[in-house]
């Protein structure tokens, strides 16, 4: 069984501050994906970044870098100068051999002007 | 064009009810997916199917069927409505192989009164 936590429900900044959102994973299996997921206002889901579990190298794009830690299974996202459109909920999920996405309850994040 | 279309975007309907969600696919892949999201929770898998011949329940499929009249089109019956599949339902798809990286339809806001 797979499982992934967000233990933060809502986190609030003020814009060109940086936020950190918490992942926690559970799986039995040793090749798995990590993803985390973008849900702006208007509802879609966005894919935004994909880590496998082969590579712990830790990385940036853009404003966005994320640090995986397979020893504390863990898989942080952080967005750095946080926008006012950077208010959304994301999502963390996880993937393995059964191929079905787990998704975590996801964090609110509220960027004020 | 969005890659993932799903139709209709938004529907209110009665207790007792069929109703039908479609969604249709230009991005060639053979894995198709339904979920439903519920205030305040992460997504949860109601049907997939990888290929047309191919479909598997998920972690909640009781009181829906699905049917894949095409590798490109996936749809989403509920028989009889009840209130409690109020939800926004979201199609996704994958390529096979890999991360199973899914990409996400805008998804369905249905209200059963």
């Amino acid at each position: 069984a797979q499982k992934v936590t967000q233990a933060q429900t809502e986190i609030s900044v003020v814009e060109k501050e940086d936020v950190t959102l918490d992942c926690v994973y559970e799986t039995r299996d040793t090749t798995y994906y990590l993803f985390w997921y973008k849900q702006p206002p208007s509802g879609e889901l966005v894919f935004l970044i994909r880590r496998n579990s082969f590579d712990e190298q830790n990385e940036i794009s853009g404003r966005y870098s994320w640090n995986f830690q397979k020893s504390t299974s863990s898989f942080n996202f952080t967005i750095t100068a946080s926008q006012v459109v950077d208010s959304a909920v994301y999502f963390c999920a996880l993937t393995a051999r059964d191929y079905k996405l787990s998704f975590g309850a996801g964090t609110t994040v509220t960027v004020r002007a | 064009d969005a890659d993932v279309t799903q139709t209709p975007r938004n529907r209110i309907t009665k207790t007792g009810k069929r109703i039908m969600l479609e969604c249709s696919q230009t991005k060639g892949h053979d894995r198709m997916y339904w979920y439903r999201q519920d205030p305040g929770l992460g997504l949860q898998l109601i049907y997939y199917s990888f290929d047309v011949k191919d479909i598997n329940k998920g972690e909640i499929s009781d009181g829906y069927s699905v049917s894949r009249q095409a590798q490109a089109k996936f749809s989403l019956s509920l028989e009889s409505a009840i209130p409690n599949q109020t939800a926004l339902y979201f199609c996704a798809t994958s390529v096979a192989g890999g991360s199973n990286t899914q990409y996400f339809g805008p998804g369905t806001r249905l209200t059963v009164l």
